[in-house]
């Protein structure tokens, strides 16, 4: 089936550690997005890609860092600059036409 | 610049009863709307969407929306709630062409009670 795979579920990140969270989509997709979720918060946008070699920063970036080498992945690192970390992120995809977007079941992100 | 407002953090409903989320939205064009929903750890599902044409639109789950541009809203409503409806549900607005992020309201959470 088609969709939007997020790994791990859990993640946990020692002070000064930065860690990678993954996304993958076999939807043949070109944009993928990153958001974080705090409670309260709704979706906060991170950073977004609408091409391959190419992302923008959306509203909360700072301390964040994203590749997108290939159409089906969107990798975000978590840097040590990111000092509150600790939240869950969802990572989501659309195709063309402004399409709906699709959401991954997301990766919890805690410090130890 | 876009936004989204969702009045109400939190609402309760009986079982059986019906219901209505309030969504209003700031928007320089023609928007594109959404409604997702979200169970407890989980990703987002869509619920619907309006892009154009009828102005009451049909989702899944027995779900439905009415786009009233005088009034800069897009309120999703059920006329029976079962209890597998209690989750957080969220509007979203973007543009009308082209990949750009939607924005998000912060969403309402959903109680329901027997």
């Amino acid at each position: 089936d088609g969709g939007i795979t997020q790994s791990p579920k859990y993640l946990f990140r020692k002070e000064g550690q930065n860690v990678t969270l993954s996304c993958e989509q076999n939807l043949n997709h070109d944009a993928m997005y990153w958001y974080r979720q705090d409670p309260g918060q709704g979706l906060r946008l991170i950073y977004y890609s609408q091409i391959v070699n190419d992302f923008q920063k959306g509203d909360i970036a700072e301390g964040y860092s994203v590749s997108r080498e290939k159409k089906e992945s969107f990798p975000l690192t978590v840097t040590s600059a990111q000092k509150n970390p600790t939240a869950f992120y969802l990572c989501a995809s659309a195709g063309t036409g402004n399409q709906p977007q699709h959401f991954g079941d997301g990766t919890r992100l805690s410090i130890l | 610049a876009q936004s989204v407002t969702q009045p109400d953090i939190h609402i309760t409903v009986s079982e059986g009863a019906s219901l209505e989320l309030r969504c209003n939205y700031s928007y320089g064009a023609t928007p594109y709307l959404f409604w997702y929903v979200q169970s407890p750890g989980q990703g987002l599902q869509l619920l619907l969407k309006y892009f154009s044409g009828d102005t009451l639109v049909q989702g899944i789950k027995g779900f439905e929306a009415e786009f009233k541009r005088s009034q800069s809203s897009f309120n999703l409503r059920k006329p029976s709630v079962h209890w597998s409806d209690a989750a957080e549900y969220f509007c979203a607005v973007g543009p009308n062409s082209g990949n750009t992020p939607l924005v998000f309201g912060k969403g309402t959470r959903l109680s329901v009670i027997a």
